[in-house]
């Protein structure tokens, strides 16, 4: 089945650490996308990249960091400089001449100890 | 740059009742327009969208949305709701070449 996977489900950081949260897809998307999704703000657009080795900082970059090696994958570092990391993240692809069908994956929870 | 707002952050309804969550948007250009559904603990799920033709949509579930370009509005409405309703509904708006942007959600719940 074709789709968007990430993993873990449920995360947990201690302050100061660094955490990656993963995403992979087979749907041979070019552009992928992560959000960040807090209670009552909606979804916030991190990063998006629209090819292989090349990314875009969103609305919230700092804090994070991605990389795009290949064209299934899509890594997110949440870094110890990002004060407040509690949340839910999304990851999401899709074609890159059509940004506006996006695909989600179901999500992981990150939460700091 | 555009934005959206939804107007309701919850909206409580009993079951078999109409139901409309409002989305007012604003852009200087020409735009596509969606509403995503999501459960709870999972990801998003796309609803239905508007992006040329009939300004009426409509989704496999009975939801359907009409663009409204005058007012800057896609209003999600369903004649009759259920119990398996009970969801939190995004709209969201691109300008066809840049990603998506989301208002902050309506959480709609269907009460027995």
């Amino acid at each position: 089945d074709g789709g968007i996977t990430q993993s873990p489900k449920y995360l947990f950081r201690k302050e100061g650490q660094n955490v990656t949260l993963s995403c992979e897809q087979n749907l041979n998307h070019d552009a992928m996308y992560w959000y960040r999704q807090d209670p009552g703000q909606g979804l916030r657009l991190i990063y998006y990249s629209q090819i292989v080795n090349d990314f875009q900082k969103g609305d919230i970059a700092e804090g994070y960091s991605v990389s795009r090696e290949k064209k299934e994958s899509f890594p997110l570092t949440v870094t110890s400089a990002q004060k407040n990391p509690t949340a839910f993240y999304l990851c999401a692809s899709s074609p890159r001449d059509r940004q506006e069908t996006q695909y989600f994956g179901p999500g992981t929870r990150l939460l700091v100890l | 740059a555009q934005s959206v707002t939804q107007l309701d952050s919850q909206v409580p309804v009993f079951e078999e009742a109409p139901v409309e969550l409002r989305c007012n948007y604003s852009s200087s250009v020409s735009v596509y327009l969606f509403w995503y559904v999501q459960y709870p603990n999972q990801g998003l799920q796309l609803l239905l969208k508007y992006l040329s033709g009939s300004t009426l949509v409509e989704s496999i579930n009975g939801f359907e949305a009409e663009f409204n370009k005058s007012q800057t509005s896609f209003h999600l409405r369903k004649p009759s709701v259920h119990i398996s309703d009970t969801a939190e509904y995004f709209c969201a708006v691109s300008e066809v070449i840049t990603p998506l942007v989301f208002g902050k959600g309506t959480r709609l719940s269907v009460i027995a």
